[in-house]
Protein backbone atom coordinates (compact mmCIF):
# COMPACT_ATOMS: atom_id res chain seq x y z
CA UNK A 1 0.00 0.00 0.00
CA UNK A 2 0.59 3.84 -0.07
CA UNK A 3 3.60 5.42 2.25
CA UNK A 4 4.03 8.45 3.23
CA UNK A 5 7.10 9.94 4.97
CA UNK A 6 7.69 13.28 6.34
CA UNK A 7 10.38 14.64 8.41
CA UNK A 8 8.85 15.16 12.07
CA UNK A 9 10.20 18.49 12.94
CA UNK A 10 11.08 22.05 11.40
CA UNK A 11 11.78 24.82 13.16
CA UNK A 12 12.19 28.52 11.37
CA UNK A 13 12.85 32.15 12.29
CA UNK A 14 9.46 34.41 11.77
CA UNK A 15 10.10 35.88 7.99
CA UNK A 16 11.92 32.68 6.80
CA UNK A 17 10.79 30.71 4.18
CA UNK A 18 9.94 26.91 5.44
CA UNK A 19 10.00 24.06 3.33
CA UNK A 20 8.64 20.98 4.53
CA UNK A 21 8.99 17.43 1.98
CA UNK A 22 6.99 14.71 1.84
CA UNK A 23 8.01 11.27 -0.01
CA UNK A 24 5.21 8.64 -1.39
CA UNK A 25 5.13 5.61 -2.86
CA UNK A 26 2.34 5.10 -4.73
CA UNK A 27 2.78 6.64 -8.53
CA UNK A 28 -0.90 6.85 -9.43
CA UNK A 29 -2.10 9.07 -6.87
CA UNK A 30 -3.95 11.86 -8.52
CA UNK A 31 -4.63 14.53 -6.38
CA UNK A 32 -1.89 15.54 -3.27
CA UNK A 33 -3.37 17.30 -0.44
CA UNK A 34 -1.50 19.53 2.10
CA UNK A 35 -3.45 19.65 5.58
CA UNK A 36 -2.93 21.68 8.62
CA UNK A 37 -3.26 20.80 12.29
CA UNK A 38 -3.48 23.50 14.94
CA UNK A 39 -3.19 21.99 18.96
CA UNK A 40 -6.75 20.42 19.80
CA UNK A 41 -8.15 20.79 16.37
CA UNK A 42 -9.12 18.97 13.48
CA UNK A 43 -6.96 19.08 10.00
CA UNK A 44 -7.58 22.15 8.03
CA UNK A 45 -6.88 22.16 4.33
CA UNK A 46 -4.41 24.30 2.63
CA UNK A 47 -3.90 23.55 -0.83
CA UNK A 48 -3.33 20.65 -3.23
CA UNK A 49 -2.00 20.01 -6.59
CA UNK A 50 -3.47 17.41 -9.31
CA UNK A 51 -0.86 15.06 -10.76
CA UNK A 52 -0.22 17.09 -13.99
CA UNK A 53 0.74 19.81 -12.06
CA UNK A 54 4.19 20.71 -11.28
CA UNK A 55 4.14 23.78 -9.02
CA UNK A 56 1.00 25.61 -7.48
CA UNK A 57 1.04 28.75 -6.04
CA UNK A 58 -2.08 30.05 -3.51
CA UNK A 59 -0.76 33.48 -2.02
CA UNK A 60 2.20 32.82 0.43
CA UNK A 61 1.81 28.97 -0.28
CA UNK A 62 4.15 27.02 -2.99
CA UNK A 63 3.57 23.72 -3.72
CA UNK A 64 6.01 21.56 -5.74
CA UNK A 65 5.56 18.27 -7.21
CA UNK A 66 8.16 16.00 -8.67
CA UNK A 67 5.97 12.64 -9.66
CA UNK A 68 9.58 10.95 -11.27
CA UNK A 69 11.04 11.11 -7.70
CA UNK A 70 7.58 10.76 -5.97
CA UNK A 71 8.33 14.25 -4.06
CA UNK A 72 6.68 16.80 -2.79
CA UNK A 73 7.54 19.95 -1.14
CA UNK A 74 5.36 22.97 0.68
CA UNK A 75 6.77 26.09 0.61
CA UNK A 76 5.46 28.61 3.04
CA UNK A 77 6.79 32.12 2.31
CA UNK A 78 7.35 34.91 5.26
CA UNK A 79 6.32 32.25 7.77
CA UNK A 80 4.23 33.75 10.36
CA UNK A 81 4.14 32.74 14.21
CA UNK A 82 0.72 31.91 13.07
CA UNK A 83 1.99 29.00 10.84
CA UNK A 84 3.41 26.52 13.80
CA UNK A 85 1.35 23.77 14.04
CA UNK A 86 1.68 19.98 12.20
CA UNK A 87 1.34 20.03 8.41
CA UNK A 88 0.45 16.57 6.28
CA UNK A 89 1.03 15.40 3.21
CA UNK A 90 -1.80 13.06 1.84
CA UNK A 91 -2.00 11.82 -1.31
CA UNK A 92 -5.14 10.25 -2.53
CA UNK A 93 -4.20 6.71 -4.45
CA UNK A 94 -6.05 5.66 -7.77
CA UNK A 95 -8.46 3.21 -6.40
CA UNK A 96 -9.01 3.63 -3.19
CA UNK A 97 -11.91 5.50 -2.19
CA UNK A 98 -11.96 9.35 -2.43
CA UNK A 99 -11.96 9.71 1.19
CA UNK A 100 -8.78 7.16 1.08
CA UNK A 101 -6.17 10.23 2.06
CA UNK A 102 -2.61 8.48 2.68
CA UNK A 103 -1.52 10.44 5.67
CA UNK A 104 2.25 11.02 6.81
CA UNK A 105 3.23 11.31 10.29
CA UNK A 106 3.47 15.32 9.98
CA UNK A 107 5.96 17.17 10.14
CA UNK A 108 5.64 19.57 13.03
CA UNK A 109 6.58 23.38 12.49
CA UNK A 110 7.71 25.64 15.04
CA UNK A 111 8.19 29.51 14.59
CA UNK A 112 10.46 31.25 16.33
CA UNK A 113 9.95 35.21 16.63
CA UNK B 1 -21.72 27.92 6.54
CA UNK B 2 -21.60 25.87 9.83
CA UNK B 3 -18.72 23.35 9.95
CA UNK B 4 -18.78 19.81 10.66
CA UNK B 5 -20.07 19.53 14.37
CA UNK B 6 -18.46 16.00 16.84
CA UNK B 7 -19.42 15.66 19.87
CA UNK B 8 -18.22 14.87 22.98
CA UNK B 9 -14.94 16.40 22.47
CA UNK B 10 -13.02 14.39 25.37
CA UNK B 11 -14.24 11.01 26.21
CA UNK B 12 -12.61 8.87 28.93
CA UNK B 13 -13.43 5.34 29.89
CA UNK B 14 -12.45 2.05 31.09
CA UNK B 15 -11.47 -0.80 28.83
CA UNK B 16 -13.96 -3.11 27.62
CA UNK B 17 -16.25 -0.61 28.51
CA UNK B 18 -18.36 0.86 25.14
CA UNK B 19 -18.53 4.53 24.17
CA UNK B 20 -20.22 6.11 20.60
CA UNK B 21 -19.71 9.64 19.19
CA UNK B 22 -21.37 11.84 16.86
CA UNK B 23 -21.18 13.51 13.81
CA UNK B 24 -23.72 16.13 11.89
CA UNK B 25 -21.48 17.11 8.59
CA UNK B 26 -21.91 20.28 6.69
CA UNK B 27 -25.33 20.58 4.98
CA UNK B 28 -25.33 19.38 1.47
CA UNK B 29 -22.27 17.32 2.10
CA UNK B 30 -23.22 13.77 0.82
CA UNK B 31 -19.91 11.95 1.95
CA UNK B 32 -19.24 11.54 5.30
CA UNK B 33 -15.93 9.81 6.77
CA UNK B 34 -14.72 8.48 10.41
CA UNK B 35 -10.96 8.95 10.89
CA UNK B 36 -8.61 7.35 13.75
CA UNK B 37 -5.92 9.33 14.90
CA UNK B 38 -3.60 7.87 17.34
CA UNK B 39 -1.06 10.25 18.88
CA UNK B 40 2.23 11.47 16.95
CA UNK B 41 0.12 9.63 13.47
CA UNK B 42 -1.52 10.92 10.97
CA UNK B 43 -5.10 9.77 10.75
CA UNK B 44 -6.33 6.44 9.22
CA UNK B 45 -9.65 6.01 7.23
CA UNK B 46 -12.09 3.90 9.42
CA UNK B 47 -15.10 4.84 7.39
CA UNK B 48 -16.71 6.05 4.31
CA UNK B 49 -20.40 6.86 3.70
CA UNK B 50 -21.88 8.35 0.29
CA UNK B 51 -24.93 9.18 1.52
CA UNK B 52 -26.46 6.19 3.92
CA UNK B 53 -24.28 3.47 2.58
CA UNK B 54 -20.92 2.16 3.00
CA UNK B 55 -18.47 3.31 0.22
CA UNK B 56 -15.19 1.69 2.16
CA UNK B 57 -14.90 0.26 5.80
CA UNK B 58 -12.22 -1.71 4.88
CA UNK B 59 -10.05 -0.45 8.00
CA UNK B 60 -12.60 -0.63 10.50
CA UNK B 61 -12.14 -3.03 13.06
CA UNK B 62 -15.67 -4.97 12.65
CA UNK B 63 -15.48 -6.74 15.59
CA UNK B 64 -15.47 -3.83 17.87
CA UNK B 65 -15.85 -0.96 16.16
CA UNK B 66 -19.73 0.22 14.41
CA UNK B 67 -20.99 3.27 12.02
CA UNK B 68 -24.46 4.39 10.79
CA UNK B 69 -25.55 7.41 9.20
CA UNK B 70 -29.13 6.93 9.49
CA UNK B 71 -30.82 9.21 6.75
CA UNK B 72 -27.87 10.36 5.28
CA UNK B 73 -26.93 13.19 7.42
CA UNK B 74 -25.83 12.62 11.01
CA UNK B 75 -23.50 9.20 11.94
CA UNK B 76 -22.45 7.87 15.01
CA UNK B 77 -19.46 5.75 15.62
CA UNK B 78 -19.40 3.05 18.60
CA UNK B 79 -16.96 1.03 19.70
CA UNK B 80 -17.46 -2.02 21.84
CA UNK B 81 -15.50 -3.47 23.89
CA UNK B 82 -12.80 -0.70 23.95
CA UNK B 83 -9.29 -1.52 24.28
CA UNK B 84 -6.08 0.12 25.51
CA UNK B 85 -5.24 0.87 21.53
CA UNK B 86 -8.49 2.52 20.96
CA UNK B 87 -6.99 5.48 22.10
CA UNK B 88 -6.92 8.15 19.74
CA UNK B 89 -8.63 10.86 18.10
CA UNK B 90 -11.96 10.07 16.07
CA UNK B 91 -11.93 13.19 13.62
CA UNK B 92 -14.51 13.14 11.12
CA UNK B 93 -15.00 14.64 7.62
CA UNK B 94 -17.59 15.55 5.18
CA UNK B 95 -17.22 16.68 1.46
CA UNK B 96 -19.03 17.16 -1.49
CA UNK B 97 -18.60 14.83 -4.37
CA UNK B 98 -16.00 16.52 -6.94
CA UNK B 99 -12.97 15.92 -8.75
CA UNK B 100 -10.53 17.58 -6.04
CA UNK B 101 -12.24 15.62 -2.96
CA UNK B 102 -11.89 18.28 -0.69
CA UNK B 103 -12.51 17.18 2.63
CA UNK B 104 -14.10 19.63 5.79
CA UNK B 105 -12.81 18.07 9.15
CA UNK B 106 -14.69 18.13 12.46
CA UNK B 107 -12.49 19.37 15.72
CA UNK B 108 -12.42 15.75 17.08
CA UNK B 109 -13.42 13.56 20.00
CA UNK B 110 -10.76 12.51 22.26
CA UNK B 111 -11.00 8.80 23.16
CA UNK B 112 -9.08 7.73 26.03
CA UNK B 113 -9.09 4.03 27.23
CA UNK B 114 -7.30 3.61 31.01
Amino acid sequence: GEDVEQSLFLSVREGDSSVINCTYTDSSSTYLYWYKQEPGAGLQLLTYIFSNMDMKQDQRLTVLLNKKDKHLSLRIADTQTGDSAIYFCAPSPLGGSQGNLIFGKGTKLSVKP
Amino acid sequence: EAGVAQSPRYKIIEKRQSVAFWCNPISGHATLYWYQQILGQGPKLLIQFQNNGVVDDSQLPKDRFSAERLKGVDSTLKIQPAKLEDSAVYLCASSLRSGANVLTFGAGSRLTVL
